[in-house]
C-alpha cells in the first residue's frame, strides 16, 4: 500500500516570493510517479508538475520545481516568484507502477494563500 | 479537447434515495477513475475503468456503490440507498494507458444528503 503525507495543513508567502510545499511517501514499488496538482477554491484540479522516480533529474515547469529525495522518500515542491493566482490547495500524489498503475494516492493537502 | 465533463455539479437528496452520476472523459483516453474527495481532504481513490473494463475497486466502494462505462466512452456512478456519509465531492477523472500519464480532473459533482 501507498501513503502520501503532507504535514503543512498551510502555508503563505508574499507575492514575489518563494514558498517550498513539503511531501513525504512511502511506497513498496520500485517504479513509480509523484505528481502535484492544484486545486483553485471551487475549480477543477490541474497538474502543476510530475516525477518519475528512476529519474534523478529533478523536474522543472517553469516557477515551478520539485526536490526528489528517492531515498528519503521526499518530493517537495517549490515555486518562485509567486503570484496572486499560485493561491489554492496543492496535493502531493502517487502511483504505483506494477498492477496497480494508474489510481493516484493523495495527501492531505496544503492550502497555499499568497498576500500581495 | 473539451476536458473532462461531469453531470450534475450539485446533487441534493434524501437520505435512502438513489442517485446517478455520469462523467464523460477526453474522447481520446481510455482510462477513466472515480474519486471521492470530502471538503479539507485530499480525493480518495474508488474505481478505474480501462476501455469498458473495471479493473479496480477500492474497499470504500460499497455493495450500494456501482459503476459502469459501456462502450468504454462515458461512465456512470450510482450510489443506492444514500447515507449522510455519502455526502462529498466525486471527482472524474481521464488518461491514456501508463503510470506516467496524467490524469485530467473534471469539477466534480457534489452531493449533499439531507
Amino acid at each position: 500500500a501507498q501513503t502520501v503525507t503532507q504535514s503543512q495543513p498551510e502555508m503563505s508567502v508574499q507575492e514575489a516570493e518563494t514558498v517550498t510545499l513539503s511531501c513525504t511517501y512511502d511506497t513498496s514499488e520500485s517504479d513509480y510517479y509523484l505528481f502535484w496538482y492544484k486545486q483553485p477554491p471551487s475549480r477543477q484540479m490541474i497538474l502543476v508538475i510530475r516525477q518519475e522516480a528512476y529519474k534523478q533529474q529533478n523536474a522543472t515547469e517553469n516557477r515551478f520545481s520539485v526536490n526528489f529525495q528517492k531515498a528519503a522518500k521526499s518530493f517537495s515542491l517549490k515555486i518562485s516568484d509567486s503570484q496572486l493566482g499560485d493561491a489554492a490547495m496543492y496535493f502531493c500524489a502517487s502511483n504505483a507502477g506494477g498492477t496497480s498503475y494508474g489510481k493516484l494516492t493523495f495527501g492531505q493537502g496544503t492550502i497555499l494563500t499568497v498576500h500581495p | 479537447d473539451t476536458g473532462v465533463s461531469q453531470d450534475p455539479r450539485h446533487k441534493i437528496t434524501k437520505r435512502g434515495q438513489n442517485v446517478t452520476f455520469r462523467c464523460d472523459p477526453i474522447s481520446e483516453h481510455n482510462r477513466l477513475y472515480w474519486y471521492r474527495q470530502t471538503l479539507g481532504q485530499g480525493p480518495e481513490f474508488l474505481t478505474y475503468f480501462q476501455n469498458e473494463a473495471q479493473l479496480e475497486k477500492s474497499r470504500l466502494l460499497s455493495d450500494r456503490f456501482s459503476a459502469e462505462r459501456p462502450k468504454g466512452s462515458f461512465s456512470t456512478l450510482e450510489i443506492q440507498r444514500t447515507e449522510q456519509g455519502d455526502s462529498a465531492m466525486y471527482l472524474c477523472a481521464s488518461s491514456l494507458s501508463g503510470p506516467h500519464q496524467p490524469q485530467h480532473f473534471g469539477d466534480g459533482t457534489r452531493l449533499s444528503i439531507l
